[in-house]
């Protein structure tokens, strides 16, 4: 199945700044999916990336999927502390079988 | 709310038991799959049903059994419980046949195996 590698594993930032995490695999994917899970609860779908060099916006939240699809980014601007969580990459393979990264865990210092 | 409920929402059991877990999809999906999520860690995929039938499988040994029902409840089995099986357990639903891979996750059921 396919493997993904999430980066920074730990994100901690002020409010109002912005900030970056990346997924990236060795094989080219599919489709990616990004989930975010608040502390105590369960993942929520965000969204799916599946065409080369796709660039989807959800207001403060801008995905990215790479041009190879080997990799992909979610960048969170102005960033509030109703985005505290951790945010996971996943992607599917052929099998079915959908394989998550480890996550970025954000906190926000208000 | 996502619509997709699991039971019961915590669990204790000791090494060597086996436990069940049960899964309400959200109306009108015909796709499950389970995930094992361990403390600090991303949800790690078990199986998916489809129509009733496994159509795929993650690393897990066979002690790790599901069933889905024709209205679309599931079911994941687990015997011979280790200590290592203590986790959150996620079951998510989709609709498969549109394209649309929008999947909604339940709850979860938290399992502590002593």
């Amino acid at each position: 199945g396919q493997q993904v590698m999430q980066i920074p594993q730990y994100q901690h930032v002020q409010e109002g700044e912005d900030f970056t995490t990346y997924c990236n695999s060795s094989t080219t994917l599919s489709n990616i999916q990004w989930y975010k899970q608040r502390p105590g609860g369960h993942p929520v779908f965000l969204i799916q990336l599946v065409k080369s060099g796709e660039v989807k916006k959800q207001k403060r939240l801008t995905f990215q999927f790479g041009e190879a699809k080997k990799n992909s980014s979610l960048h969170i601007t102005a960033t509030q502390t109703t985005d505290v969580g951790t945010y996971f990459c996943a992607a599917r393979s052929n099998d079915y079988k959908l394989s998550f990264g480890a996550g970025t865990t954000v906190t926000v210092r208000a | 709310e996502t619509g997709v409920t699991q039971s019961p929402t915590h669990l204790i059991k000791t090494r060597g038991q086996q436990v069940t877990l049960r899964c309400s999809s959200q109306s009108g999906h015909n796709t499950v799959s389970w995930y094992q999520q361990a403390l600090g860690q991303g949800p790690q995929f078990i199986f998916q049903y489809y129509r009733e039938e496994e159509n795929g499988r993650g690393n897990f040994p066979p002690r790790f059994s599901g069933l889905q029902f024709p209205n679309y409840s599931s079911e994941l089995n687990v015997n011979a419980l280790e200590l290592d099986d203590s986790a959150l357990y996620l079951c998510a639903s989709r609709y498969t046949g549109t394209g649309d891979e929008t999947q909604y996750f339940g709850p979860g059921t938290r399992l502590l195996v002593l």
